[in-house]
């Protein structure tokens, strides 16, 4: 599966939109960007999944450029509840469903 | 619909011990997938079994294995433990199938926070 990067850590502040940026320069062609969250001593939680363009949902949108080297994972108006660690995976399944976390982007909100 | 669960929630154990962590699915699903998450780090995946017959298998040695039963429960057995099996142990299950992408959505049990002394 393909190699992800995203950053280490982010702060916000309650209220605004927080984009969180996944670099994925090796993606093939069937692979899909897919971006779980999770919280202190809790699974991870899907969020959302793309190929292309814009996918947008109640929680959160994706952004994935034509070139598909990268994404971004917006969360609109965030709050407090919203700290936690967002991963970005990228795959496409095949004979196995399994999921390749990286170490994540641990996102910070304050009041 | 009740989610996914795990028991126990926190396991204490010593060097060279064996033991069982269990898992009860979604409703519906027919896949589980374990993943060990030591402190820091994302998940790392152990394998899946889908269909009661493994389906799959992450970087990880043969002390490690696992079931899935009828009712697609399933249950993850460490055998001779060593310190740096501490970690969480999370069990997801989901639907085979489900996503056109082939990468089904999973869903995750709050875990077993497993502790070898």
């Amino acid at each position: 599966l393909a190699k992800t990067t995203q950053p280490i850590s982010m702060d916000s502040y309650e209220g605004q939109e927080v984009n969180i940026t996944c670099s994925h320069n090796n993606i093939a062609t069937n692979d899909y960007i897919t971006w779980y969250q999770q919280f202190p001593s809790q699974g991870p939680r899907f969020i959302i999944q793309g190929y292309k363009t814009k996918v947008t949902n109640e929680v959160a949108s994706l952004f994935i450029p034509a070139d598909r080297k990268s994404s971004t994972l917006s969360l609109p108006r965030v709050s407090l509840s919203d700290t936690a660690v967002y991963y970005c995976l990228v795959g496409s399944g095949g004979a196995t469903n399994k999921l390749i976390f990286g170490t994540g982007t641990l996102l910070a909100v304050q009041p | 619909e009740t989610g996914v669960t795990q028991s126990p929630t926190h396991l204490i154990k010593t060097r060279g011990q064996q033991v069982t962590l269990r898992c009860s699915s979604q409703s519906g699903h027919n896949t589980v997938s374990w993943y060990q998450q030591a402190l820091g780090q994302g998940p790392q995946f152990i394998f899946q079994y889908y269909r009661e017959e493994e389906n799959g298998r992450g970087n990880f040695p043969p002390r490690f294995s696992g079931l899935q039963f009828p009712n697609y429960s399933s249950e993850l057995n460490v055998n001779a433990l060593e310190l740096d099996d501490s970690a969480l142990y999370l069990c997801a299950s989901s639907l085979w199938g489900q996503q056109a992408s082939g990468l089904d959505t999973q869903y995750f049990g709050p875990g077993t926070r497993l502790t070898v002394l």
